[in-house]
Order: C-alpha cells, then structure tokens, then sequence
C-alpha cells in the first residue's frame, strides 16, 4: 500500500521560506510524476507543482513560479518543495500527491500546514 | 488560466441520484480525456473516485459515476447515502492543470 507523509510545515514570517518534504514508501517512487496540491483554510484545491519521475520537468502554477521549487531525491524515495517569499496567500494545508499516467492523482498524503503570518 | 466551474452545493435526500458538474473550456474538458473527480471529507485528504472521464478506482462504490457532454463534465452519485456528504472537485490534466471551483453536498 502507497503511504506518503508530509512534513515540514509550521508557521513562518511573511518573506520567509520553508521547505516541505514528502516521504513515500509501499511504492517505486522513481516510476511516477509527483505533484503537490495545497488547500487555504476552508478554500478548494490548487494544484500548486509537479514534477517528472526523474526530476528533468518541473511545472508550475503561475502564482508560485519563481519563489517556489519542486525537487526529488529518488534514492531517498522523497519529495520536496522550498518555497521562499512566502505571503499570507501562501498559508495553506500542502498535499503531496502521485499522478497517474492517466492524469490523476490516486495517493495522497495527509497534508503538513503552513502558515504565514507576523 | 480559465476556471472550472462546479455549484457551490447540491443535495438530496437518501437514496437518491445528484450529479455535479463541472463546465469549463474546450482546452480544459472537451479536448481531452483527462477528467478526474474527488471526494474530500473533512480534515482529511482528497479521495480519488473518478479517472479519464468515467472509470472508477478499485475500490470505490459503483454508485458513482462520471460522463462528459462537450465542455462539461459531470459525476453522478445514484442511491445517496449519509456517507457521501462530502466536498467533490474535479479536476483537469490538459493545458492547465486545474481544479474545479468544489461543490459541497449535502445529504437531507
């Protein structure tokens, strides 16, 4: 059974940075793209970045490109995100994911909080 | 980016049928097979109930189903029990990959 685990959240200063992690076990890791989804307090999802098995495409929504960073260390069977800059728009509950090649997710993790806030 | 719209809430009384939809643009849900829907109780994590449209996970109940109508997709849920109350979003894997606005319902 695939089991992901986030963590790496917390609260922290506007134009600050955090790096979130995502551990996955019961899977081949390096086999799937990874995405990360986020969800503002009582606010719908928002895909947020995803990236390719071995780490050569990245993609992002627009709202994150340039503060935000998508990683991989598949030896470490891992997923992460740095996101710096952060804003009060940023505070969100973050989802690790695993897509399909048929563009879904089908696991998911439990999600790790993040709040932005002085 | 263009928006996938769904209503705010839907609700029906136990053991009838509800469907969401989920309009968009041609780029978003006509072009492509790539619609998928999720159920999110909660506090907890999104569930994955709908792929490609209209297949279903191992797993999930045979009383959800998904179709798609031009730039419209919609997920019916047949003989509606306590337990479906949920957030439902569907979701885009085309130009964008985008979310749907999420409807809420509600079980009377």
């Amino acid at each position: 059974e695939v089991q992901l685990v986030e963590s790496g959240g917390g609260l922290v200063q506007p134009g600050g940075s955090l790096r979130l992690s995502c551990a996955a076990s019961g899977v081949t890791f390096s086999d799937f793209w990874m995405s990360w989804v986020r969800q503002a307090p009582g606010k719908g999802l928002e895909w947020v970045a995803n990236i390719k098995h071995d780490g050569t495409e990245k993609n992002y929504v627009d709202s994150v490109k340039g503060r935000f960073t998508i990683s991989r260390d598949n030896s470490k069977n891992s997923l992460y995100l740095q996101m710096n800059s952060l804003s009060a728009d940023d505070t969100a509950m973050y989802f690790c994911a695993r897509e399909q090649s048929s563009g879904c997710f089908d696991s998911w993790g439990q999600g790790t909080l993040v709040t932005v806030s002085s | 980016q263009s928006a996938l719209t769904q209503p705010a809430s839907v609700s029906g009384s136990p053991g009838q049928s509800i469907t969401i939809s989920c309009t968009g643009t041609y780029s978003a849900i006509g072009a492509y097979n790539f619609v998928s829907w999720y159920q999110q109780h909660p506090g907890k994590a999104p569930k994955l109930m709908i792929y490609e449209v209209s297949n279903r996970p191992s797993g999930v109940s045979n009383r959800f189903s998904g179709s798609k109508s031009g730039n419209t997709a919609s997920l019916t849920i047949s003989g509606l029990r306590a337990e479906d109350e949920a957030d439902y979003y569907c979701f885009s894997y085309a130009s964008y990959m985008l979310f749907g606005s999420g409807t809420k319902v509600t079980v009377l």
